[in-house]
């Protein structure tokens, strides 16, 4: 079965600072990867997603994340946070050899970007 | 939220009454699906439709139904079935083929429903 895994339920960064969210993943096959966005009594808005390549991958806002096939994990990162980046993020997998597998979510972040 | 629509997006209810979410997408997506989000909780999987006139259950389907008559369609109904239906509902659409621009989920405003 997939599963999803945000150690972290709050992240704190003072604004400018580089800000890290963890994502870890489970799944039997290879993973597609997402990270989504998420502010208040909104819908989720996507950011950026691993499917093959580059373990680097670069999205929305000046977002990237690092997909790390050894340590399962798939961490959002931001070299200079900013106070607009406060939001909930949401790490998504779908496992990319079960075609009628569908889409599981982190239970979520909670990102504060301190002014 | 490009593409999908969610109506209405604030919603109050009596208890013991069924209420109908709309979801409308013009992505030409031909998966879709519902998720239900509580306060500072992630996102469930209540019901997702790979394909027209067809739908499957996810993870706390009971009290709760829908239909898919339509490709951009997928109208969610809250019945009063349902033991704790007041919260947060997203619907959402996919590609279902393959390539690299196919598997994002594209999600709607949401809908939040309160039930009293």
């Amino acid at each position: 079965a997939q599963s999803v895994a945000q150690p972290e339920d709050q992240v704190n960064v003072a604004e400018g600072n580089p800000l890290t969210v963890k994502c870890t993943y489970s799944v039997s096959g290879n993973p597609y990867l997402f990270w989504y966005v998420q502010y208040p009594n909104r819908g989720l808005q996507f950011l950026l997603k691993y499917i093959t390549g580059d373990n680097l991958v670069k999205g929305s806002y000046g977002f990237e994340a690092e997909f790390n096939k050894s340590q399962t994990s798939f961490h959002l990162k931001k070299p200079s946070a900013l106070v607009s980046d406060s939001a909930l993020y949401f790490c998504a997998v779908r496992d990319r050899g079960n075609y009628g597998q569908n889409f599981v979510f982190g239970p979520g972040t909670r990102l504060s970007v301190l002014p | 939220d490009g593409g999908i629509t969610q109506s209405p997006k604030y919603l109050f209810r009596k208890e013991g009454q069924n209420v109908t979410l709309s979801c409308e997408q013009n992505l030409n997506h031909d998966a879709m699906y519902w998720y239900r989000q509580d306060p500072g909780q992630g996102l469930r999987l209540i019901y997702y439709s790979q394909i027209v006139n067809d739908f499957q259950k996810g993870d706390i389907a009971e009290g709760y139904s829908v239909s898919r008559e339509k490709k951009e369609s997928f109208p969610l109904t809250v019945t009063s079935a349902q033991k704790n239906p007041t919260a947060f509902y997203l619907c959402a659409s996919s590609h279902q083929g393959s390539g690299a621009s196919s598997y994002e989920q594209y999600f709607g405003p949401g809908t939040r429903l309160t039930v009293t």
